[in-house]
């Protein structure tokens, strides 16, 4: 099955970027979404089809996704930014597409 | 305001039964294809299942596949995940969530219940 390998946990200091990491066997042939979870909530949808933000979503949030990596960006990073970030993707091929990431803890220092 | 509400979950015995239920409110449930998604204790997202809008798709996660059936009633805007010889790891939060867009199938989710906590002990 699928899998996707993210680092388990990315510090930066505010104001500074912070890139999250989402590993995938030619991942850039699939579309990626991106996950914020913050303790005890559930989870909100930052970043969908690759680099699309839903309405709501700082511009501070980006992504991209080429060959076997995709990234999430969070530039001028905030302390309400700490969090853990989950990518996601559905792997159309198989009977049980959904794939979510191992998850990123993002702590600002 | 879109609404997702999760209930069902209890305490419950290995081998044991459940049925969770997912209330949605603030938009055309009909249209949208809604999948389940759980999180056990300290640990991250997993997918379970989905339903496609018409109900006429249904796919599983290999865990759970043949003990999980997940099903719809869109006259009652609702979701229902039942769950048969239930495991110890499958304590779990149990999130359901919507696509983004009307009519797809495997996209991303813009919305989410709080959970409904499942824990299978002896």
């Amino acid at each position: 099955s699928y899998v996707l390998t993210q680092p388990p946990s990315v510090s930066v200091a505010p104001g500074q970027t912070a890139r999250i990491t989402c590993g995938g066997n030619n991942i850039g042939s699939k579309s990626v979404h991106w996950y914020q979870q913050k303790p005890g909530q559930a989870p909100v949808l930052v970043v969908y089809d690759d680099s699309d933000r839903p309405s709501g979503i700082p511009e501070r949030f980006s992504g991209s996704n080429s060959g076997n990596t995709a990234t999430l960006t969070i530039s001028r990073v905030e302390a309400g930014d700490e969090a853990d970030y989950y990518c996601q993707v559905w792997d159309s091929n198989s009977d049980h597409p959904g794939v979510f990431g191992t998850g990123t803890k993002v702590t600002v220092l | 305001e879109v609404q997702l509400v999760e209930s069902g979950g209890v305490v419950i015995q290995p081998g044991g039964s459940l049925r969770l239920s997912c209330v949605a409110s603030g938009f055309t449930f009909a249209d949208y294809t809604i999948h389940w998604v759980r999180q056990a204790p300290g640990k991250g997202l997993e997918w379970v299942s989905l339903i496609s809008w018409d109900g006429g798709s249904k796919y599983y996660a290999d865990s759970v596949r043949g003990r999980f059936t997940v099903s719809r009633d869109n006259s009652k805007k609702s979701l229902y995940l039942q769950m048969n010889s239930l495991r110890i790891e499958d304590t779990a939060l149990y999130y359901c969530a919507k696509e983004i867009h009307p009519y797809g199938d495997q996209d991303s989710l813009d919305s989410w219940g709080q959970g409904t906590l499942v824990t299978v002990s002896s």
